[in-house]
């Protein structure tokens, strides 16, 4: 089964230092991750996701996550915060080649702190 | 850019009421999803829906939900006899391929169902 643990619901950073905020997965054969944005009174959008290939991948916005398979993660990390990253994050997982959904992690609420 | 859009954006319905949520997935896309999100709390899968056919529901999706694509764009999501605890924003979403195939969902501003 997959689950996804996302550490720290809370996460408060300065503006313009690093944002670092964690992901882990549970699934029994390496899965295709995601991290999603969701804005005050909006929908969740795609900033990244991992499938196969290079383990360090670029999104929007100037956030980027990497996949290690031996720590079984999936950190988001943006080197500069900015004031409009604040927002709720998602880390989200589906299983290669079976199923039909995908597994999200509790969300972790980003404040950037001017 | 093409988007999934929902309506209504808020509902409010009594207890007991029956309430249908609709979405209008992104054209080319093959595969729609439910999610619902209670406040504060994680986002939970209901229902994926490929062929005509639900290809998968979560144990929330009970007999007391249902799924509908009508016609060639809309893609409804139907709540009988609503209940307080069914308060939540709804998501609508699509993708153009299967999620085990890598594809990303693309997601509704939501419906936020408020029971009284």
């Amino acid at each position: 089964a997959q689950s996804v643990t996302q550490l720290g619901s809370h996460v408060s950073v300065s503006e313009g230092a690093l944002v670092l905020l964690r992901c882990n997965y549970s699934s029994s054969v390496p899965p295709y991750l995601f991290w999603y944005v969701q804005y005050p009174n909006q929908g969740l959008q795609l900033l990244l996701k991992y499938t196969t290939g290079a383990t360090l991948v670029k999104g929007i916005n100037g956030f980027e996550a990497e996949f290690k398979k031996s720590e079984t993660s999936f950190h988001l990390t943006k080197p500069s915060a900015h004031m409009s990253d604040a927002a709720e994050y998602f880390c989200a997982v589906s299983n290669p080649n079976t199923g039909n959904q995908f597994y999200f992690g509790t969300g972790t609420s980003l404040t950037v702190i001017p | 850019e093409p988007e999934v859009t929902q309506t209504p954006s808020h509902q409010v319905t009594q207890m007991g009421q029956e309430v249908i949520l609709r979405c209008v997935p992104i054209s080319n896309h093959l595969y729609f999803y439910w999610y619902r999100q209670i406040l504060g709390q994680k986002v939970e899968f209901l229902v994926s829906f490929y062929n005509n056919e639900i290809s998968e529901k979560s144990e929330i999706f009970d007999d007391q939900f249902s799924v509908e694509r009508p016609d060639g764009s809309n893609f409804t999501l139907k709540i009988r006899s609503t209940k307080l605890e069914d308060s939540a924003m709804y998501f609508c979403a699509s993708s153009e391929a299967g999620s085990g195939l890598g594809a990303e969902a693309f997601f509704g501003q939501g419906t936020r169902l408020t029971v009284v």
